[in-house]
């Protein structure tokens, strides 16, 4: 079991350009959420996707958006890129209503 | 609403001696209650979950934590700390009505001193 993986594992990007990560969740997982984590932070809540719907949303601009694929696998956008979107960006993967959730190694965004 | 403290932004231990990271959280509802390991470079592994069963809850690696409802606390314990143990600590709180959305603390980043 390959778990959550996500691609790229490093990103550089300019501000005002957009990106797109990815992610694979642990095999028999219908339920991914993206989490952002600034340096020296806790991870903070996106948004969470549940049969290709956005089921439930952080406080976060339109500017991040996301996409659920019918092999349950997301993508995470963010549009018009600011210095400050700067972080590791984290994918979790979890089944349904299940309580417990398993993550990803990231994926380090830089906007310079 | 949901939120996590976490008392110790660091913890410096000696090798071979406890580990106590602390975390209290506030919640409306019933809470489930985690703690994540984040190695350098690595993701989020699970050390432990507590989900309304049992208050003292074993988990990977030596951790406990207890969940105490009437101090609203879920501390993490280990009787001897390894030089592997080095590394950022969460608590994290969710909850069924928030649809298992999880709030984070702020970390704690643990130094074990050989």
């Amino acid at each position: 079991d390959a778990g959550v993986t996500q691609s790229p594992t490093h990103l550089i990007k300019t501000r005002g350009q957009q990106v797109t990560l990815r992610c694979s969740p642990k095999s028999g997982h219908d339920t991914v959420s993206w989490y952002q984590q600034a340096l020296g932070q806790g991870p903070q809540f996106i948004f969470q996707y549940y049969e290709e719907e956005e089921r439930q949303r952080g406080n976060f601009p339109d500017r991040f958006s996301g996409h659920q694929f019918p092999n349950y696998s997301s993508e995470l956008n963010v549009n018009a890129l600011l210095l400050g979107d700067s972080a590791l960006y984290l994918c979790a993967s979890s089944l349904g209503g299940a309580t417990e959730a398993f993550f990803g190694q990231g994926t380090r965004l830089t906007v310079v | 609403a949901q939120s996590v403290t976490q008392l110790d932004s660091h913890v410096s231990v000696s090798e071979g001696t406890p580990v106590l990271l602390r975390c209290n959280y506030s919640s409306s509802y019933s809470p489930s209650l985690f703690w994540y390991v984040q190695h350098p470079n690595t993701g989020l592994q699970l050390l432990l979950k507590y989900t309304s069963a049992a208050t003292l809850v074993k988990g990977i690696n030596g951790f406990e934590a207890e969940f105490k409802k009437s101090e609203t606390s879920f501390h993490l314990t280990k009787p001897s700390a390894h030089m592997s143990d080095a590394a950022e600590y969460f608590c994290v709180v969710s909850t069924s009505n928030t649809g298992n959305q999880f709030y984070f603390g702020t970390g704690t980043s643990l130094t074990v001193i050989p």
